[in-house]
């Protein structure tokens, strides 16, 4: 068990509709990471959050969002979703943003838009 | 932009043999940090090894051992005595600076009894 908590485990939904996922960082970890994982786009990273702050992005959809929250716990949220979101999410945590760290990883969020 | 690419899109091995999973990188920075990440069927990212680019000796953890040439910019995974339970998805991945993960596109990883 890494010590960071994703729910839900699966997602179900439709075209057009909007989810958000949660993301509950190891105790003590400032820092937390959104990452996708698509058949066809591999495992990409989307965007962190440093103690409430943005601190980069990745790839991410205008159509995507997120925010850290003051007891850290994340979310990110998904609008007008389209058959080509569906992938699997996962997010990950770390104590600062020190390039040394480690990252532990959450068990992800398997989205499926019908 | 960095990119990590992992040739080898499927390899098999037999139980208890060495497998060598290969991972190639692109980048112009001095420092930086390389890992490998194992993927199970239960989907969980667990991370197997860590290497300093800085560091000339080459990482181990158990049975899993890395093999770092900085200057051809390689970074391969050698697993020995290999297990039933090593079968999943192995990720190369760099870490660029503030902790983003660039990941290549894996390697399967099947182990026959």
């Amino acid at each position: 068990d890494s010590g960071v908590t994703q729910t839900p485990k699966h997602l179900i939904t439709a075209t057009g509709q909007r989810v958000t996922l949660r993301c509950s960082p190891r105790s003590g970890d400032l820092s937390v990471y959104w990452y996708q994982q698509s058949l066809d786009q591999g495992l990409q990273f989307l965007i962190q959050y440093y103690n409430g702050e943005e601190r980069a992005k990745g790839n991410i959809l205008e159509r995507f969002s997120a925010q850290q929250f003051p007891d850290l716990h994340s979310e990110l949220n998904l609008s007008s979703l389209e058959l080509g979101d569906s992938a699997l999410y996962f997010c990950a945590s770390s104590a600062t943003t020190a390039t040394n760290e480690k990252l532990f990883f959450g068990s992800g969020t398997q989205l499926s838009v019908l | 932009a960095q990119t990590v690419t992992q040739s080898q899109p499927e390899m098999s091995v037999q139980e208890a043999e060495t497998v060598t999973l290969s991972c190639t990188y692109d980048t112009s920075e001095s420092d930086y940090y390389l890992f490998w990440y194992k993927q199970p069927p239960s989907r969980q990212m667990i991370l197997v090894i860590r290497q300093e680019a800085y560091k000339q000796q080459n990482a181990t953890e158990n049975r899993f051992s890395v093999n770092f040439q900085k200057a051809a910019k390689s970074f391969s995974l050698k697993i020995s005595d290999s297990q039933l339970g090593d079968a999943a998805m192995y990720f190369c991945a760099y870490m660029e600076y503030g902790n983003k993960l660039v990941f290549g596109a894996g390697t399967i990883l099947r182990v026959k009894s």
